[in-house]
């Protein structure tokens, strides 16, 4: 059973706009969560990270939301650019605190962004 | 380039050959990690490495399977007798792991193995 569930496999934003990703978790205890972009023919680079302390993180066009009591966390990007069309994902590490442990992830979620 | 490099990018076999793939870490790296990523799935963990001692192993790394990190810097995993079920992307990452801290696991291209 899928533990980090990205139910959209797909996504079309014109560029300059807002695009939503959407991730849900199941189990209460994950503490600490991470998106991750992925192009064709690369591997999975690290995007941006969210502790349960918090409920939001900015990195620039980069914002992710999370909301513990829905067990939902969200990645936005304003203003949409077509450089960022790739495979975006959702991870949690095992272990607690954040601590290093194999990341479990989502199915991922292909973002286009149309010029 | 000093980032996670793999080697072959690509494999082709047929089954019930014996495969090894290569990993070859960002530098000064302690931990060592391998995934699976099948068509519509996100990587799959397989198993990691703290310096030389592989410390966590997934149920998804069958008796076929084996990895090695033996000077604590690059690592091979080996799959005998491959099924087509093998058939994968098999993602390398690697992280300087503090103890109680997230650090970041960069990741390799990948090796590609389509089992015939």
């Amino acid at each position: 059973d899928q533990q980090v569930k990205q139910n959209s496999p797909s996504l079309s934003v014109q560029e300059g706009r807002i695009s939503i990703l959407n991730c849900d978790y199941t189990n209460s205890m994950f503490d600490y969560f991470l998106w991750y972009k992925k192009y064709p023919a690369e591997g999975p680079t690290f995007l941006i990270s969210i502790s349960s302390i918090k409920d939001k993180n900015e990195d620039g066009r980069f914002t992710v939301f999370l909301n513990k009591s829905a067990k939902h966390l969200s990645l936005h990007i304003v203003p949409s650019q077509p450089g960022d069309s790739a495979v975006y994902f959702c991870a949690t590490p095992t272990g607690s605190g954040g601590s290093q442990g194999n990341l479990i992830f989502g199915k991922g979620t292909k973002l286009s962004v149309k010029p | 380039d000093t980032g996670v490099s793999q080697d072959p990018r690509h494999k082709i076999t047929k089954r019930g050959q014996n495969v090894t793939f290569r990993c070859d870490p960002i530098s000064e790296h302690n931990r060592l990690y391998w995934y699976r990523q099948t068509l519509g799935q996100g990587p799959e963990f397989l198993t990691y490495f703290q310096n030389e001692a592989q410390l966590e192993k997934s149920r998804l790394l069958s008796d076929r399977f084996s990895a090695e990190r033996p000077k604590g810097s690059f690592s091979t995993l080996e799959i005998q007798r491959t099924e087509q079920g093998d058939s994968a992307m098999y993602l390398c990452a690697s992280s300087f792991g503090l103890a109680g801290a997230w650090n970041e696991q960069f990741f390799g291209p990948g090796t590609r193995l389509t089992v015939l």
